[in-house]
């Protein structure tokens, strides 16, 4: 079965300060991968998606960037962090074809 | 570009009773996927329920069913006998299903259930 690990669980940066945040999934290849940013209590903002190794989809411009190094492992960075960039990040993965996506238990990011 | 609509941003519903959490859509495409998730207080995304557009039958998972109306671009989830465990918060979501995947999702209805 396939599975999706997400660290670290939780961070906290002062700002200016770089992030890796990691994403890695079992159990499939050749997924879609996709970073998302959810406030407290709101919805999910897309970040980025990649449909293939060294193909990445921006959706929101902003201090964020994303690699993806290997089939199945996703990296959000950021080379100096803003304040602005606290919040909870969802990484997941979806099938080729369906849409349904699996997520990762997130990472809740506090910049200070 | 497509929109999920979700009206209620709060909803409760006594132990054991029914609940129905509405979703509406906009697309022009004909052929598309519907979803709703649900994020516990834990905040693990779990999708809860799958919905061809293509297919008339709605889908039925256990305690949880759709009532998909595809002209109106409805698509509701109906909890049959709530249990504590189902307090979360549920997000509709749409996806053409297409090579990039990718969902739009509504802003998410907050379930209490009350024991």
């Amino acid at each position: 079965s396939q599975t999706i690990h997400q660290w670290p669980a939780t961070l906290v940066q002062p700002v200016g300060s770089p992030l890796s945040l990691e994403c890695t999934v079992e159990g499939t290849s050749n997924p879609n991968l996709y970073w998302y940013r959810q406030a407290a209590g709101r919805g999910l903002q897309l970040l980025f998606y990649s449909v293939g190794i060294g193909q990445i989809s921006s959706e929101v411009p902003q201090n964020l960037s994303a690699s993806r190094p290997q089939d199945r492992q996703f990296i959000l960075s950021s080379k100096k962090l803003l304040l602005s960039d606290s919040g909870f990040y969802l990484c997941a993965w979806s099938p080729r074809v369906g849409g349904e996506q699996f997520f990762g238990p997130g990472t809740r990011l506090t910049v200070l | 570009a497509q929109t999920v609509t979700q009206s209620q941003p709060e909803m409760s519903v006594q132990e054991a009773e029914t609940v129905t959490l509405s979703c509406t859509y906009d697309t022009s495409e004909s052929d598309y996927y519907l979803f709703w998730y649900k994020q516990p207080p834990s905040r693990q995304m779990i999708l809860v329920i799958r919905q061809e557009a293509y297919k008339q039958q709605n889908a039925t998972e256990n305690r949880f069913s759709v009532n998909f109306q595809k002209a109106a671009k409805s698509f509701s989830l109906k909890i049959s006998d709530s249990q504590l465990g189902d307090a979360a918060m549920y997000f509709c979501a749409y996806s053409k299903g297409t090579h990039a995947g990718k969902s739009t999702f509504g802003d998410g209805t907050t379930l209490t259930v009350k024991p």
